[in-house]
């Protein structure tokens, strides 16, 4: 049960577009359509911003999008807002019917 | 208002033991699979634990397989983490989280989240 891996931090300029990666194996990313991807600022719990992949829950903007190819999945934030810092996570279902974390991405809005 | 009130934590010895408990309510709890994820201070977020509806499947991450066991009372609308032979590296925030889709097992995402319960593992 490896960790998904994502970059440590990103950055961007209010207004920008920013995206997230988050690669895993076929056993997890690639094998099933159950990706999500989680919002936490600090001393908060995480929010739900995308889950299977694409689909975002109600009330979640819809600058945020979520895609995959192979193995890789993508979370997309255009329109960045001072808002939007935060620590970023994917998650996916695995073959091992578990499911697995990404190390974390800090978003920085300069 | 969906709510998940998590209780249970605080400070043990490693090798004791300690139960986690989490009251859920506003939604339909038997509905859903429920899960349990952990934050070690600092650090990112693991899954622990979850069991679908019935408990008719239930999974464990690696590093609590065969120390923690998971259930749920759907009569009381709750959810419960059994946890045994701890270590330091168990030391974390527990979350007790309720799966985003109805049915089954869910769809392994997490829609609602409690403020989670501090579990602190030393000598």
């Amino acid at each position: 049960q490896s960790a998904l891996t994502q970059p440590a931090s990103v950055s961007g300029s209010p207004g920008q577009s920013i995206t997230i990666s988050c690669t895993g194996t076929s056993s997890d990313v690639g094998g099933y359509n159950y990706v999500s991807w989680y919002q936490q600022h600090p001393g908060k719990a995480p929010k739900l911003m995308i889950y299977d992949v694409t689909d975002r829950p109600s009330g979640v903007s819809n600058r945020f999008s979520g895609s995959k190819s192979g193995n890789t999945a993508s979370l997309t934030i255009s329109g960045l807002q001072a808002e939007d810092e935060a620590d970023y996570y994917c998650s996916s279902y695995t073959s091992s019917s578990t499911v697995v974390f990404g190390g974390g991405t800090k978003l920085t809005v300069l | 208002e969906v709510q998940l009130v998590e209780s249970g934590g605080g400070l043990v010895q490693p090798g004791r033991s300690l139960r986690l408990s989490c009251a859920a309510s506003g939604f339909t709890f038997d509905d859903y699979a429920m899960h349990w994820v952990r934050q070690a201070p600092g650090k990112g977020l693991e899954w622990v634990s979850g069991s679908s509806w019935n408990s008719g499947t239930i999974g464990y991450a690696d590093s609590v397989k065969g120390r923690f066991i998971i259930s749920r009372d759907n009569a009381k609308n709750s959810l419960y983490l059994q946890m045994n032979s701890l270590r330091a590296e168990d030391t974390a925030l527990y979350y007790c989280v309720k799966d985003a889709t109805a049915g089954d097992s869910g769809s392994y995402s997490f829609d609602y989240w409690g403020q989670g319960t501090l579990v602190t593992v030393s000598s």
